[in-house]
């Protein structure tokens, strides 16, 4: 059954550094997503992504933030200067538009 | 700004008997409902979902009611089973389809014992 992959699966960094966290959507999707979740809170919404353009984005995704798809395959998430309050489990998730959304096992990412 | 809450935050039950699971949410906007779970150090799989224009959706045994006038749906699994020990989520959307973004509950750990 096709997935959605992310890399790394953990990733540590230090406060003021860049990150790129990456997903590969199921391949015939179109839509694409990215969420958040802090330790113990419940699953935020960060922004979506459609015909290669951001579609919305929450209040969360400030300019320290973008997103891009490279390429056909690849879709990114990077924070530009890491805050502590970064650190948090990000998940990357994909649909046609007709079923459910599909998402990635998350990367972990922890701001020191 | 809860506008999905799951006021239980963890469930225990005997495997075999029925699981309930609640959800409530405020806007009146939202008119799809879908249940995901979670297992640890993974993403959220998708369980069932149900379209406002419906009372009820049923998948094996899964089961989902939506009662518009109280804004509540509510997941039922009979019977429960060991393995749907995880955290269910329940989320919305307002767009009536799988585009626009979900907004997630807090989730509520089931925890089927033998």
């Amino acid at each position: 059954e096709p997935e959605v992959t992310q890399t790394p699966s953990h990733q540590v960094t230090q406060m003021g550094q860049e990150v790129i966290l990456r997903c590969v959507p199921i391949s015939n999707h179109l839509y694409f997503y990215w969420y958040r979740q802090i330790l113990g809170q419940k699953v935020e919404f960060l922004v979506s992504f459609y015909n290669n353009e951001i579609s919305e984005k929450s209040e969360i995704f400030d300019d320290q933030f973008s997103v891009e798809r490279p390429d056909g395959s690849n879709f990114t998430l990077k924070i530009r200067s890491t805050k502590l309050e970064d650190s948090a489990m990000y998940f990357c998730a994909s649909t046609t538009g007709f079923d459910e959304q599909y998402f990635g096992p998350g990367t972990r990412l922890t701001v020191t | 700004d809860q506008q999905v809450k799951q006021n239980s935050p963890s469930l225990s039950v005997q495997e075999g008997r029925i699981s309930i699971l609640n959800c409530d949410y405020t806007n009146s906007m939202f008119d799809y409902f879908l249940w995901y779970k979670k297992y640890p150090a993974e993403g959220p799989t998708f369980l069932i979902s149900i379209s406002s224009i419906k009372d009820k959706n049923e998948d094996g045994r899964f089961t989902v009611f939506l009662n518009k006038s109280a804004k509540h749906l509510s997941l039922h699994i009979v019977p429960s089973q060991p393995g749907d020990s995880a955290v269910y989520f329940c989320a919305a959307s307002a767009s009536g389809d799988n585009t626009d973004k979900l907004i997630f509950g807090t989730g509520t750990r089931l925890q089927v014992f033998p």
